[in-house]
C-alpha cells in the first residue's frame, strides 16, 4: 500500500525552463510535505517543505503546491539549472508524529540538460 | 560542524554474520531513525527513536535491531535473520513535534553488501 506515490520515474528538462514534480498521497493524517534532493551513494538533503495549513511556499528557484483535496503536491524548480539535476523524493509526516518518521515516494530522476 | 555521522562508508559481510551500523549526531535531536533504500526505490522506515532507552519497530524491522543509551548515538544491527540485508542504510535525526516545522537531517549513509 503505497501512501506516497510519485508516478514519474523520470523527467528531462532544457536548462532555463522549469521543472515540475509530482506527488499524491493518500493518508489524511499527512500534514507535513517535504522534498528531498539526493545523489546515487549520498543522503538526501532537504530542499523545500510545506504545512498543511498553506498552498503554496516558496524558496528561491524552488516553489512546492499542495493542494490538499485532491492530495496532490507539486515541486516546481524555475529556471531549472544542470546543477538540479538528482533525484527527488516526496515525503510525508503525520499529524502527531515526529518530522523525521517520514513516508517516501519512490523518487523521480530529474536531468537538467545544459 | 553541526550533523550526523554515518560509519563505516562500505561494509562487506559474509552471509550469516551480523553487523552493526554506526550512526552519530550532535545536532541535540530527540529523535533518530534508520531508513533503508534500495534501487530504483524510496526509503523505508526500519527503526525509530524518540528519546533514549525507547525506540519502536518501523515498516520493515524484521531481521533488524537497534539501541539507543545515549542522546548521541543510534547504531542498527543488520542480523543474519534479515532476508535481504544488501542495501544502502541512511541515519537520521530530527526534532520531535513541537510549534514550528522542521525537517529531519540524514547522514551520508553507509553501503552493506552481503556476500
Amino acid at each position: 500500500d503505497q501512501q506516497v506515490k510519485q508516478n514519474s520515474p523520470s523527467l528531462s528538462v532544457q536548462e532555463g525552463r522549469i521543472s515540475i514534480l509530482n506527488c499524491d498521497y493518500t493518508n489524511s493524517m499527512f500534514d507535513y510535505f517535504l522534498w528531498y534532493k539526493k545523489y546515487p551513494a549520498e543522503g538526501p538533503t532537504f530542499l523545500i517543505s510545506i504545512s498543511s495549513i498553506k498552498d503554496k511556499n516558496e524558496d528561491g528557484r524552488f516553489t512546492v503546491f499542495l493542494n490538499k483535496s485532491a492530495k496532490h503536491l507539486s515541486l516546481h524548480i524555475v529556471p531549472s539549472q544542470p546543477g538540479d539535476s538528482a533525484v527527488y523524493f516526496c515525503a510525508a509526516s503525520a499529524r502527531g508524529t515526529s518530522y523525521g518518521k517520514l513516508t517516501f515516494g519512490q523518487g523521480t530522476i530529474l536531468t537538467v540538460h545544459p | 560542524d553541526g550533523g550526523i555521522t554515518q560509519s563505516p562508508k562500505y561494509l562487506f559481510r559474509k552471509e550469516g554474520q551480523n553487523v552493526t551500523l554506526s550512526c552519530e549526531q550532535n545536532l541535540n535531536h530527540d529523535a533518530m531513525y534508520w531508513y533503508r533504500q534500495d534501487p530504483g526505490q524510496g526509503l523505508r522506515l526500519i527503526y525509530y527513536s524518540q528519546i533514549v532507552n525507547d525506540f519502536q519497530k518501523g515498516d520493515i524491522a524484521e531481521g533488524y535491531s537497534v539501541s539507543r543509551e545515549k542522546k548521541e548515538s543510534f547504531p542498527l544491527t543488520v542480523t543474519s535473520a534479515q532476508k535481504n540485508p544488501t542495501a544502502f542504510y541512511l541515519c537520521a535525526s530530527s526534532q520531535s513535534r513541537g510549534l514550528e516545522n522542521t525537517e529531519a537531517f540524514f547522514g551520508q549513509g553507509t553501503r552493506l553488501t552481503v556476500v
